[in-house]
C-alpha cells in the first residue's frame, strides 16, 4: 500500500527560526509536490520537484528531493506569521494520480 | 492563466437527497479532472479521475453509485452526490489539467453539508 507521510504533523514556531518538514513516500515516483492550505480554502501549488536532486527555493521556502531515498524536505527560514497555514506534500503515481501526505499543520507565533 | 472554478462554494441539504457540484476550466481545456474529499482537519484523498468524453476511474472503496462524475465537455466535470447522508458532508476540491503538464490546477472547493 502506498504511504506518503508527513513529518512532523503539527509544528509550533517562532518567528525568525528555521525548520524543516519532511515527506517519506514508500513507492518509486518522478515527481513531487508541496502545496499550502489556509484554513477553510483550497490548495495552493508551492513547487513541483522533477528529478532527483531537485531544489526549488522561493522565499523563505525551500523544498528538494532525493527520489533514492523517497525523501522530500520543504525547509523554511526565518519563519513569519505568514507562513502559518497546512502544508502537504503530494507523489504521482501511474503519470497523473496525486497521494496526498498527511499534512503538516504549521504555526508560526511572535 | 489555469483557472479552475466550483459552484456552489458551499451547500446545505438534507439527508436523502441529491446534490451537484461543478468544476469548471476558465482558461484551458482539461483533458483530465479529478475529485478529491478532504475531512475536516484530514489529507485530502482522491475519489476519481475522468477524461473527457469517457466513464471516471474510482479508487477503491468509492462508490461509483453514489458519487456519479460526468466529463461530458473539456471544461466541465460535475459530481453529484446522491442520496446524500450526514457522514457524505466533507469538503469536495477539483482539480483539472490538460494533456502533457505537470500540474493539476484545483478549484476553490465546495463545503457540503448534510443535515
Amino acid at each position: 500500500e502506498l504511504k506518503v507521510e508527513q513529518n512532523p504533523l503539527f509544528l509550533s514556531m517562532q518567528e525568525g527560526k528555521n525548520y524543516t518538514i519532511y515527506c517519506n513516500y514508500s513507492t518509486t515516483s518522478d515527481r513531487l509536490y508541496w502545496y499550502r492550505q489556509d484554513p477553510g480554502k483550497s490548495l495552493e501549488s508551492l513547487f513541483v520537484l522533477l528529478s532527483n536532486g531537485a531544489v526549488k527555493q522561493e522565499g523563505r521556502l525551500m523544498a528538494s528531493l532525493d527520489t533514492k531515498a523517497r525523501l522530500s524536505t520543504l525547509h523554511i527560514t526565518a519563519a513569519v506569521h505568514d507562513l502559518s497555514a497546512t502544508y502537504f506534500c503530494a507523489v504521482v503515481i501511474l503519470t497523473d494520480k496525486l497521494i496526498f501526505g498527511t499534512g503538516t499543520r504549521l504555526q508560526v507565533f511572535p | 492563466g489555469a483557472v479552475v472554478s466550483q459552484h456552489p462554494s458551499r451547500v446545505i441539504c438534507k439527508s436523502g437527497t441529491s446534490v451537484k457540484i461543478e468544476c469548471r476550466s476558465l482558461d484551458f481545456q482539461a483533458t483530465t479532472m479529478f475529485w478529491y474529499r478532504q475531512f475536516p482537519k484530514k489529507s485530502l484523498m482522491l475519489m476519481a479521475t475522468s477524461n473527457e468524453g469517457s466513464k471516471a476511474t474510482y479508487e477503491q472503496g468509492v462508490e461509483k453509485d453514489k458519487f456519479l462524475i460526468n466529463h461530458a465537455s473539456l471544461t466541465l466535470s460535475t459530481l453529484t452526490v446522491t442520496s446524500a447522508h450526514p457522514e457524505d458532508s466533507s469538503f469536495y476540491i477539483c482539480s483539472a489539467r490538460w494533456d502533457h503538464s505537470y500540474e493539476q490546477y484545483f478549484g476553490p472547493g465546495t463545503r457540503l453539508t448534510v443535515t
